[in-house]
């Protein structure tokens, strides 16, 4: 089976940083994955983490605990832009297996 | 460019109808996968294909149909038998089971009245 957690909504300042945290509980794993989603459109590949620590790209960054089941991605200096949900899916046994999704709105 | 297209972007069809929705990629991909998401949830899996002429059930299969003849082209077939058929369907395709990262299609939204 599969559980994959993560906030429903998280709100912040235009410039500040936001953290999403993300936990799961699935029957493998073979690498975790962050996707941005702008309302009616297709998501689009932030990070892919395999192993333990922290990838950073940008204003991006995105963390991987494996052994306590744990992911966070790190918004940086906030822009309007970013105002989406962010996806956090979990890949195992060949295919992607997805969180709700956190909205994350953005305030000037 | 390479990509992956879904046709149409909107699509409307009356209570009871079959419907399908094309997926078309000339990424040479293997893998090509089928997601619904409904409003405030994340992807759920219908149906996938790791190879031509071959699928496998996804989380939520049940009044969904598929075909994979040809590599380029993963179909999916809404159902009368689907009791809630209104919802955003994203195809996906990936260069192999094996290996993660998929690319995604735009999307079509389906509305069943």
């Amino acid at each position: 089976g599969k559980n994959i957690d993560q906030p429903t909504e998280m709100t912040a300042t235009e410039g500040a940083i936001v953290q999403i945290n993300c936990t799961y509980q699935t029957s493998g794993f073979n690498g975790l994955f962050w996707y941005q989603q702008h309302a009616g459109e297709a998501p689009t590949f932030l990070s892919y983490n395999v192993l333990d620590g922290l990838e950073e790209k940008g204003r991006f960054s995105s963390f991987l605990s494996r052994s306590k089941g744990y992911s966070y991605l790190l918004l940086k200096e906030l822009q309007m832009k970013d105002s989406a949900s962010y996806l956090c899916a979990v890949y195992n046994d060949y295919k992607l297996s997805f969180g709700a999704g956190t909205t994350v709105t953005v305030r000037a | 460019d390479g990509g992956i297209t879904q046709s149409p972007k909107y699509l409307f069809r009356k209570e009871g109808q079959n419907v399908t929705l094309s997926c078309e990629q000339n990424l040479n991909h293997d893998a090509m996968y089928w997601y619904r998401q409904d409003p405030g949830q994340g992807l759920r899996l219908i149906y996938y294909s790791q190879i031509v002429n071959d699928f496998q059930k996804g989380d939520i299969a049940e009044g969904y149909s598929v075909s994979r003849e040809k590599k380029e082209s993963f179909p999916l077939t809404v159902t009368s038998a689907q009791k809630n058929p209104t919802a955003f369907y994203l195809c996906a395709s990936s260069i192999n089971p094996d290996t993660p990262g998929y690319t995604f299609g735009s999307g079509t939204r389906l509305t069943v009245v």
